[in-house]
């Protein structure tokens, strides 16, 4: 079965820094998707890469794939303390039948934490 | 609705009990799945509903689980007898086209179930 690997587990970084959350699949990725989620409250889908090299941006948040490494990366610039929270990245899954299928995998999460 | 609603919130049950929990979908969206999430962990998968069909129950840990979704719209999870390693969060996600594939699933904010 599929897994995935967050790094760093957790992070502690000063409002206004940068930083990365890595994300690597064990298995060839079929579409790779970036939560975020604070405590006790469901997922809010941040963005879904498809393809390898796809990149996507919202706002200060950028998210890449790359295909060949079986890895996504998400950047966020100039961090805020509106940012904290848990970040999953989660992969989907081909069925029985070979196709595209929405059953996610997901990482252990990376805890985030930004200090005024 | 405006987006997916989940029912209780919270529930606390005696070990031995049964449960049910409640998931709305968003309106018109043909995929529905269930997530299980442990403290500290990722989503894991649980089922999956297309439309009124459950068309993979793979991830239910036991006979205890049970899933339905009779018209196609709301769904209910049940869990039997209920033990102490139930305590979880319990997700539910719908998206709008069959098999969710390569499609952004939209989270309810959970029930979390505490087993005593």
């Amino acid at each position: 079965s599929q897994e995935l690997e967050q790094s760093p587990q957790s992070l502690i970084v000063q409002e206004g820094k940068n930083l990365t959350i890595n994300c690597t699949s064990s298995k060839t990725l079929y579409g790779l998707y970036w939560y975020k989620q604070k405590y006790g409250e469901g997922l809010i889908f941040l963005m879904m890469l498809q393809k390898g090299g796809e990149e996507k941006s919202h706002e200060k948040i950028t998210a890449k794939l790359d295909e060949k490494k079986q890895q996504s990366s998400l950047h966020i610039t100039a961090s805020q303390p509106s940012h904290a929270g848990i970040y999953l990245c989660g992969a989907g899954a081909l069925n029985a039948g070979g196709t595209s299928y929405g059953k996610l995998t997901f990482g252990q999460g990376t805890i985030l934490t930004v200090h005024p | 609705g405006a987006g997916v609603s989940q029912s209780p919130r919270y529930k606390v049950a005696k070990r031995g009990q049964d449960v049910a929990l409640r998931c709305d979908p968003i309106s018109g969206h043909v995929s529905l799945f269930w997530y299980q999430q442990a403290l500290g962990q990722g989503p894991e998968f649980l089922t999956y509903f297309q439309n009124e069909a459950q068309l993979d129950k793979s991830g239910l840990p036991s006979d205890r689980f049970f899933a339905e979704r009779p018209e196609g719209s709301v769904s209910t999870l049940k869990i039997q007898r209920t033990q102490q390693e139930d305590s979880a969060v319990y997700l539910c996600a719908s998206s709008l086209f069959p098999r969710g594939a390569r499609d952004t699933q939209y989270f309810g904010p959970g029930t979390r179930l505490t087993v005593l």
